[in-house]
């Protein structure tokens, strides 16, 4: 079975500061990790994913995330946050059979001028 | 290209009413997803369709909750005699369907049961 920890619900954050949201994950298979965001009144998009190779993985808009198979983690960071990033951040796991993915209950990155 | 479509984006309908939900894929996606979004939790996975068969359809609550995707591309959710505790958002995914592989989600249809 596998399983998605995000271990807080929200993070404030002053804008230009750096952050980290993190995420623990379970699985007894080969895992898939990613990172969707979802800002207020919009779907779900895909921020980044880790599927092989490359521990960090990065996004086009200044995201990082490292997939640590030791501590079972890939938090995701980013050095210096926008108002703009303002938004509810889910991490999953995909992997097995169907590929169905498992999120986490999510964390809203809240960032104040 | 056009992204996952749903319809309708809001639906409000009365406990033991029947509903349908509908789901566009990509074009050319073979794999479609159904996920259920109760407030201020994750999504949780319903169903997969690989093509016009049902391969995973684990998360469905009970046998009020039926999808169906006849041709393999349009899949229509379908909620019978619904009740107050179906009130979420439901999304939909498709994804190419080659394992690892990245899906991509619609805005979602919410539904909401008096």
């Amino acid at each position: 079975a596998q399983s998605v920890t995000q271990l807080d619900s929200q993070v404030p954050v002053f804008e230009e500061a750096p952050v980290e949201l993190r995420c623990n994950y379970s699985s007894s298979v080969s895992v898939y990790l990613f990172w969707y965001v979802q800002y207020p009144n919009q779907g779900l998009q895909l921020l980044l994913k880790y599927l092989s190779g490359s521990t960090l993985v990065e996004s086009i808009n200044g995201f990082e995330a490292e997939f640590n198979k030791s501590q079972t983690s890939f938090h995701l960071r980013k050095p210096s946050v926008h108002i703009s990033d303002t938004a509810e951040y889910f991490c999953a796991v995909g992997g097995g059979a169907t590929n169905k993915l498992i999120f986490g209950t999510g964390t809203l990155l809240a960032v104040q001028p | 290209g056009a992204g996952v479509s749903q319809t309708p984006s809001n639906k409000v309908t009365e406990k033991g009413k029947y509903v349908e939900l509908r789901c566009d894929p990509i074009s050319g996606h073979t794999a479609l997803y159904w996920y259920r979004q109760s407030l201020g939790q994750g999504p949780e996975f319903l169903i997969y369709f690989q093509g016009t068969g049902a391969a995973d359809d684990s998360g469905l609550p009970n046998d009020r909750f039926f999808a169906v995707r006849p041709e393999g591309s349009v899949s229509t959710l379908k909620i019978q005699r619904t009740e107050r505790g179906d009130s979420a958002v439901y999304l939909c995914a498709s994804s190419l369907g080659l394992a690892p592989d990245t899906q991509y989600f619609g805005p979602g249809t919410r539904l909401t049961v008096l």
